[in-house]
């Protein structure tokens, strides 16, 4: 199977700020790499699909980069309704894996 | 809008069969293109890909649990099912049924929690 590291694990943030998320897989894959964003209670919902495409109604400050093994989720001028936990996943191929989780929180 | 909703017991017993049901609204689970998965949530957030089916019968199953998974569907439910067998302690996880467009999964369902308990 294909693993998927991300980090941090966990970072703390202020509104406004601007925080990147790495993940970087075990095996190329592309650009085969997704992002979900799971708030406390939740299913995860999908932000960012190959790469860098943004899921309709996802808001401009979320952005994806990277290809091959390496990428980042980077989120300009946090916003409140931006504090939850975010994964990665791999689709090149199966099974799909996730990252660990990066828990974005208050400062 | 597509909408996912999982149904099923809360509380399995150990070495018995966990068995959830996902029902689909909006959209049929027979439309081309799309493939229906379960992901489970461990107790500590790890997110783990079970499977999927399409419809005609095609399924994939993660290989870590292939000898216990088996999925169907019901199209003239719009549903597909979940049954995973000889379940212990390290079954217990909240199970999400999915859309796989191509790779992302999307939408979700809710999530059911199942625990694995005597």
């Amino acid at each position: 199977d294909i693993q998927m590291t991300q980090s941090p694990t966990s970072l703390s943030a202020s509104v406004g700020d601007s925080v990147t998320i790495t993940c970087r897989s075990s095996e190329y894959i592309g650009t085969y790499l997704n992002w979900y964003q799971q708030k406390l209670g939740k299913a995860p919902k999908l932000l960012i699909y190959s790469t860098s495409s943004l899921q309709n109604g996802v808001p401009s400050r979320f952005s994806g980069s990277g290809s091959g093994t390496d990428f980042s989720l980077v989120i300009t001028s946090l916003q409140p309704e931006d504090f939850a936990t975010y994964y990665c996943q791999q689709s090149y191929s199966p099974p799909r894996t996730f990252g660990q989780g990066t828990k974005v929180d208050f400062k | 809008q597509v909408q996912l909703q999982e149904s099923g017991p809360g509380l399995v017993k150990p070495s018995q069969t966990l068995s959830l049901t996902c029902s689909v609204s909006g959209g049929s689970i027979t439309k081309g293109g799309y493939y229906w998965s379960w992901i489970r949530q461990h107790p500590d957030k790890r997110l783990e890909w079970i499977g999927y089916i399409y419809h005609g019968g095609l399924t994939y199953y993660n290989p870590s649990l292939k000898s216990r998974v088996t999925m169907s569907m019901d199209t003239s439910k719009n549903e597909f099912s979940l049954h995973l067998r000889s379940v212990t302690a390290t079954d217990t996880a909240v199970y999400y049924c999915a859309r796989d467009i191509s790779g992302p999964s999307d939408p979700w369902g809710r999530g059911a929690q199942v625990t694995v308990s005597s």
